[in-house]
């Protein structure tokens, strides 16, 4: 089934170590994008990338890093620099940047 | 940052009751606008996509309408059942500088109670 495979579902992590989250699409879409969901906040842009080889920041993108190497995987680092990590993460890709998303089941991060 | 209003934050209704929410956006810079339901435990969910003012789009019980003008649009839902209730979240999509931007609002979380 296409679809879209983010991993881990939970993670947690100390504070300093940097961890990485993945994300991995089977629908040929070009666009992939990270969101952090926060208790009483919509979903907010992390970064998005429109095409292989190519990403921009979003809203929130401090902290992060991230990197397309290929169509199918976004992968999302979280870095030491990120003041508050925890949080639910979710990606999603869609065929062109105007079209609906689809999304993952997302990764929780928990920071001891 | 885009202010996107969703109201009510959250409503509890009977079983085969009917109910509606609303999104409100900047009207400005409209392309587009999306619904998504999100489920406990699940992936969130495109409902519609909606471009055009007056725009009405149904999918089973559930049907939406779009104002651009004024900039908010109304999700109904007919006879809710106990397998509607979810986070419903509205997005604006707003062109600019060559690219579009998706902003969510916060959701309104619909319990339907059996």
């Amino acid at each position: 089934d296409g679809g879209i495979t983010q991993s881990p579902k939970y993670l947690f992590r100390k504070e300093g170590q940097n961890v990485t989250l993945s994300c991995e699409q089977n629908l040929n879409h070009d666009a992939m994008y990270w969101y952090r969901q926060d208790p009483g906040q919509g979903l907010r842009l992390i970064y998005y990338s429109q095409i292989v080889n190519d990403f921009q920041k979003g809203d929130i993108a401090e902290g992060y890093s991230v990197s397309r190497e290929k169509k199918e995987s976004f992968p999302l680092t979280v870095t030491s620099a990120q003041k508050n990590p925890t949080a639910f993460y979710l990606c999603a890709s869609n065929p062109g940047t105007a079209g609906e998303l689809f999304f993952g089941e997302g990764s929780r991060l928990t920071v001891l | 940052i885009l202010n996107v209003e969703q109201s009510p934050q959250s409503l509890h209704v009977q079983e085969g009751d009917s109910t509606n929410f609303t999104c409100s956006f900047p009207s400005s810079n409209f392309y587009a606008l999306h619904w998504y339901r999100w489920e406990t435990a699940k992936s969130p969910e495109a409902l519609f996509v909606m471009t055009l003012n007056g725009d009405e789009k149904k999918k089973g019980r559930i049907s939406a309408t779009l104002n651009t003008k004024e900039g908010y649009s109304y999700l109904y839902i007919k006879g809710s059942q106990p397998e509607d209730s979810a986070t419903y979240l509205c997005a604006p999509l707003n062109s600019g500088a060559g690219s579009y931007q998706l902003t969510f609002g916060k959701g309104t979380k619909l319990s339907v109670i059996p």
